[in-house]
This record gives structure tokens, sequence and C-alpha cells, in this order.
């Protein structure tokens, strides 16, 4: 079954540090996600993607966040300068097509981001 | 406050049994919803979905019913096993947006053999 890869699966950060994490998509995929959950609380939305451009970001989506696809495969969370509160799990999910029926996303399993 | 939410935390069930876990939502315009499963170290896996337009939809050994005059939720589990022991979220997308899922806080099932 085609699966979301996620690295590294665990990065311990100083505080003020960049940090870039990253994902490949399943092949066939046109829409991507970040989302995080911090431990022991919900799954909550970054940030949406679609044809090389953010389609949707929450309020945690600050300046300090952005996304890019490079090299067109790879998509990749950079956070500039991390902070404390931004310790947390870091799951990419990706889609064929948006979430309106018959297409959940599929999830990575994840980045266990520490910033310490 | 809060779209998504979840009414019982934990829910401990006997192997074979079936396990009814529900989801109070509080967005009328949400207009599609679906249930993940996640083990432990793992990112969320799919399990069903269902769209504002229906009221039940089943698959292999789960069925979801939503009930919109209530905004509410439920994800069954039949002949539940040891394997389906995880935490279950439900979520939702809201009608004005194509793109972002809002979850709940999840609720932990536990199988005992």
């Amino acid at each position: 079954e085609p699966e979301v890869t996620q690295t590294p699966s665990h990065q311990v950060t100083q505080m003020g540090q960049e940090v870039i994490l990253r994902c490949v998509p399943i092949s066939n995929h046109l829409y991507f996600y970040w989302y995080r959950q911090i431990l022991g609380q919900k799954v909550e939305f970054l940030v949406s993607f679609y044809n090389n451009e953010i389609s949707e970001k929450s309020e945690i989506f600050d300046d300090q966040f952005s996304v890019e696809r490079p090299d067109g495969s790879n998509f990749t969370l950079k956070i500039r300068s991390t902070k404390l509160e931004d310790s947390a799990m870091y799951f990419c999910a990706t889609a064929s097509g948006p979430p309106n029926g018959g297409d959940g996303y599929t999830f990575g399993s994840g980045t266990r981001l520490t910033v310490v | 406050g809060e779209s998504v939410g979840l009414h019982l935390p934990t829910l401990s069930v006997q192997e074979g049994d079936n396990s009814i876990i529900n989801c109070a939502y509080s967005n009328s315009a949400s207009d599609y919803f679906i249930w993940y499963k996640q083990e432990s170290g793992k990112g969320p896996q799919f399990i069903i979905d269902i769209r504002s337009n229906m009221d039940k939809r089943q698959g292999q050994r789960v069925t979801v019913l939503l009930n919109k005059t209530v905004k509410h939720l439920s994800l069954q589990i039949a002949a539940t096993q040891p394997g389906d022991s995880a935490v279950y979220f439900c979520a939702e997308k809201i009608g004005g947006s194509n793109y972002k899922l809002t979850f709940g806080k999840g609720t932990l099932l536990t199988v005992n053999p």
C-alpha cells in the first residue's frame, strides 16, 4: 500500500535554530498538508498546499513557518527560529483530491520535534 | 469554542463486543466527516468517511452514523478485536473550507482479550 514517508522520525533542536521537516508524498497525490499534534492533544491543521502554492493556512502558521516543494517531489516544512512551544509531532498528509468525499488524507508516521 | 468534540475520552470493551465511539460537532456548515484511527507512534489512519447528505455509511466491520439534527457522529465497530485498540478521532470539514480538517480530541479504545 502506498505510504507517505517523513524524515527524520525524531529531531532535537536548540531554541532559535531552523529546522526542515521532509515529506515524500504518494506519487499521484496533488494535495499536501502539514498538521501537528502536541503531546496528548488533538491534531491541528497548519497548512494546505496545492498547485505549488499555499491554499489555506491556520493562525498557527505564522511568518516563522514556510512550505515548499523544492524538487517537485519532496514537500518540506521549515520553521525558521524554533520556540519551545513548537515541540510536537508534525504530520504530513497527502491526497489525490480535496477532502470532500471519498478521499481522506493519507498521513505519514510523523516527525517528533523536540525544542530544547 | 471547539467545533468537534468527543463524549467519552476512554472506552474499554471485551474482545468480540461491539464498540460505539461518539463525536459531537457544533458547526452546522460542516459537510464532510472522517473517522481516523491512531495507534501509538503512528500517524492517523483513515477508517471511513461520510458526507453530510448521508446519514449512514458502512465499511468492513465499521459503520458511521451521522445525525445532523443533533450534530452527532458515531463510529460503530463490530466484533471488536485487540488490534482495534487505538485512539479514534473524528474530523470535520467545514463547508467554507476546501482543504482544512478540524479534529476532535480523540477517544482511547482499549479491547480486553
